[in-house]
């Protein structure tokens, strides 16, 4: 059964500091990776996806990378603003044939906040 | 079309009640998808259909839960009876397949 950890569970820095964001898998045999982010209260924002064959995606102040070997992922961001603060989710897809990628299996997400 | 959409936002109801969600999936999307959240969780995978066809469901979707997608657009999560360990915020997303986009979910408060 896949397994999704993230961490740090909460992190508080100033504003315009580079961070990094872990989430770790315990099956490498996946399909994709997607990050999101959630606002309180509110549904998941897709970040980026890597597919299982790509090493890493950017997007903006965004770039994500997939070590698929090692069961780590990355979400790197750069020059952090207070708009930034949210719960950030890291999500593996398996391979189930041709739905492969289908069903997600989440981490319980990093709760960032950056202070002005 | 804007994206996934939810509808209602908020319920509350009282335990025993029967409630019904509803999803609109972005149009072309032929993948539709319901986790379920609770607090300071992830999202758990609830079900998925392709087009109108329901091809998984988890272990936790008891007896008690239903999802539909008629004409392989809108779907539906009825939860019948409910109990207070069904309280969460219910998600749905569609895909074309490849990348996840979610609605803004459908709070369930169970009295």
């Amino acid at each position: 059964k896949q397994e999704v950890t993230q961490i740090p569970a909460a992190l508080s820095v100033p504003e315009g500091e580079n961070l990094v964001l872990n989430c770790s898998f315990t099956d490498s045999a996946i399909y994709n990776l997607q990050w999101f982010r959630q606002d309180p209260g509110k549904g998941l924002t897709s970040l980026l996806l890597i597919q299982s064959s790509q090493r890493e995606q950017t997007s903006g102040r965004l770039n994500a990378s997939l070590d698929k070997s090692s069961g780590r992922s990355t979400l790197y961001i750069a020059a952090s603003q207070p708009g930034d603060s949210a719960t950030y989710l890291c999500a593996v897809g398996g391979f189930e044939g041709e739905t492969s990628g289908s069903r997600l299996t989440f981490g319980e997400g990093t709760q960032l906040t950056v202070n002005p | 079309d804007t994206g996934v959409s939810q509808d209602p936002r908020h319920k509350i109801t009282k335990r025993g009640q029967n409630v019904t969600f509803r999803c609109d999936p972005i149009s072309e999307h032929n993948r539709l998808y319901w986790y379920r959240q609770t607090l300071g969780q992830g999202p758990e995978f609830l079900t998925y259909f392709q087009n109108e066809a329901q091809l998984e469901k988890s272990r936790l979707l008891s007896d008690r839960f239903s999802a539909e997608r008629p004409k392989g657009s809108f779907s539906t999560l009825e939860i019948q009876r409910t109990e207070q360990g069904d309280s969460a915020m219910y998600l749905c997303a569609s895909s074309f397949p490849g990348e996840l986009f979610f609605g803004e979910g459908s709070r369930l408060t169970v009295l």
